[in-house]
């Protein structure tokens, strides 16, 4: 079965250090990958995807992501972390069915604590 | 972007009652919706795949007859937790995609709490 999975339940940054947050999956054929982040009280919203070409995505609030195929990984990255990035963040991975179904399968997710 | 809501966003109930979760897409339809469950510290767990005008496909593991899914209109699916027992307190999410999209939102999520 397909699995996704994120390395830190939780990290703790001073404010302009750079991020970088883990994730592998497991499924060897074509998959689209997705972060996530979810600020407190606030619903799930879309970060980056990744679904072909150039494996370096760009995504909102300077966000980037990088696409490892021969490592099976989506590492998140962001130079300069802001006290406003403390958030939830989740990484997903959609196995390409080609069907129109949408079946993610989530990591269990990296809490982020900026401190000021 | 497009905007699914979620109602109600947290609710207490009684060992034995019943409850529902509505879940909307506001401006766009949906053929497909999706029901989650995610318990403290872990994470999203696809319960089950609500399809409009159709029964639902449930997940391994996932009591159909305790989770009743109603896809009723494009716009709205209901999730229906029978009999809730304590062990049912969970936080519970839908998202819904435009049909032949490939980008999922998501509502905020129903913090649900048995007594």
């Amino acid at each position: 079965a397909q699995s996704v999975s994120q390395h830190n339940h939780h990290v703790i940054l001073s404010e302009a250090a750079s991020l970088e947050l883990g994730c592998n999956y497991s499924y060897g054929g074509t998959v689209n990958l997705f972060w996530y982040v979810q600020y407190p009280g606030q619903h799930l919203q879309l970060l980056l995807k990744y679904f072909s070409g150039d494996p370096l995505v760009k995504g909102i609030k300077g966000f980037e992501a990088e696409f490892i195929k021969s490592k099976f990984s989506f590492n998140l990255r962001k130079p300069s972390v802001q006290w406003s990035d403390t958030a939830e963040y989740f990484c997903a991975a959609l196995p390409y069915s080609g069907a129109g179904s949408y079946q993610l399968t989530f990591g269990k997710g990296t809490k982020l604590s900026v401190i000021p | 972007g497009a905007v699914v809501s979620q109602h109600p966003s947290w609710v207490i109930c009684k060992s034995g009652t019943s409850v529902k979760i509505e879940c909307r897409s506001l401006d766009f339809q949906a053929t497909t919706m999706f029901w989650y469950r995610q318990f403290p510290k872990q994470s999203l767990m696809l319960m089950a795949t609500s399809n409009e005008g159709s029964k639902a496909t449930y997940e391994q593991g996932v009591e159909k007859d305790k989770f009743l899914i109603n896809h009723a209109s494009l716009t709205l699916s209901t999730l229906t937790v029978t009999s809730a027992h304590p062990e049912d307190s969970s936080f519970y999410i839908c998202s819904a995609s435009r049909t032949g999209g490939s980008e999922a939102f998501f509502g905020q999520g129903t913090r649900l709490t048995v007594v």
